[in-house]
C-alpha cells in the first residue's frame, strides 16, 4: 500500500492552466478507472472533485478535468481562480480491494 | 443533502482504546460504502478502512490491520471504528466519508485524536 506519487507543489497565474500528476502503479491506477481527485483548503475537509477519472460531480466547475494515461493520472485547472488555491489529493482503488491517496499537492496561485 | 458527524474522538495514552462514532443523515445508509480517512497534523490523507453495504465485507490498511475494526449499525445509521492498541503515530484528525463509484464523495467535518501520554 505505497502512496501514489504526486508533486509537492505546482503554482499558477490567474486564467492559466495548471496540471497535477499522480503517479502509482499496475494494481491501483494503471488497473482501474477508479482513480479520483480531491481538494482542500485549510482547516476544512477534502472535497471530490473528480471521480472515475474524468467525472465531475455536480457544482464542481467545468474548469476541473481528469484524465489518465497508463499508471498516471492527471489533474488539470483551466483557468485559475484565486479561490483554487488549496491542497490536492489524488486517490486510487487497488488490487488489494483498499484505496490509497497521493502525497498531496499545494496549488499556489500566483 | 449528506450529512456526516464525527464523535468520540479526545486524549488516550499509548496503548490505550479510542471509539469513534459517524452519524449519518440524508442519504439512504444502509446499503451506502462508507469509509475512515485520517489525516495527521500538518500531513496528507491517508485511507484507513472501508465497510461495504451490510457490513458483510471490510478492508484496512496495514498500518491499522489488526488494532481498528470497523462496523456499522443500519438501525442506528452510524458507522464505528474501534481502536485498540494505540500508539503516537495514530494521532490525527479521523474523517468518515460515502463512497459512490469507489470515490469518496460526502465526508464529516473529521474529529481529531491525540495519541500521548
Amino acid at each position: 500500500q505505497s502512496a501514489l506519487t504526486q508533486p509537492p507543489s505546482a503554482s499558477g497565474s490567474p486564467g492559466q492552466s495548471v496540471t497535477i500528476s499522480c503517479t502509482g502503479t499496475s494494481s491501483d491506477v494503471g488497473g482501474y478507472n477508479s482513480v479520483s481527485w480531491y481538494q482542500q483548503h485549510p482547516g476544512k475537509a477534502p472535497k471530490l472533485m473528480i471521480y472515475e477519472v474524468t467525472k465531475r460531480p455536480s457544482g464542481v466547475p467545468d474548469r476541473f478535468s481528469g484524465s489518465k494515461s497508463g499508471n498516471t493520472a492527471s489533474l488539470t485547472v483551466s483557468g485559475l481562480q484565486a479561490e483554487d488555491e488549496a491542497a490536492y489529493y489524488c486517490n486510487s482503488y487497488t488490487a488489494s480491494d483498499s484505496w490509497v491517496f497521493g502525497g498531496g499537492t499545494k496549488l499556489t496561485v500566483l | 443533502e449528506v450529512q456526516l458527524v464525527e464523535s468520540g474522538g479526545g486524549l488516550v495514552q499509548p496503548g490505550g482504546s479510542l471509539r469513534l462514532s459517524c452519524d449519518a443523515s440524508g442519504f439512504t445508509f444502509g446499503p451506502t460504502w462508507m469509509h475512515w480517512v485520517r489525516q495527521a497534523p500538518g500531513k496528507g490523507l491517508v485511507w484507513v478502512s472501508h465497510i461495504k453495504g451490510g457490513g458483510r465485507r471490510t478492508s484496512y490498511a496495514d498500518s491499522v490491520k489488526g488494532r481498528f475494526t470497523i462496523s456499522r449499525d443500519d438501525a442506528k445509521n452510524t458507522l464505528y471504528l474501534q481502536m485498540n492498541s494505540l500508539k503516537a503515530e495514530d494521532t490525527a484528525v479521523y474523517y468518515c466519508a460515502t463512497d459512490g463509484a469507489y470515490a469518496l464523495h460526502g465526508w464529516g467535518q473529521g474529529i481529531l485524536v491525540t495519541v500521548s501520554s
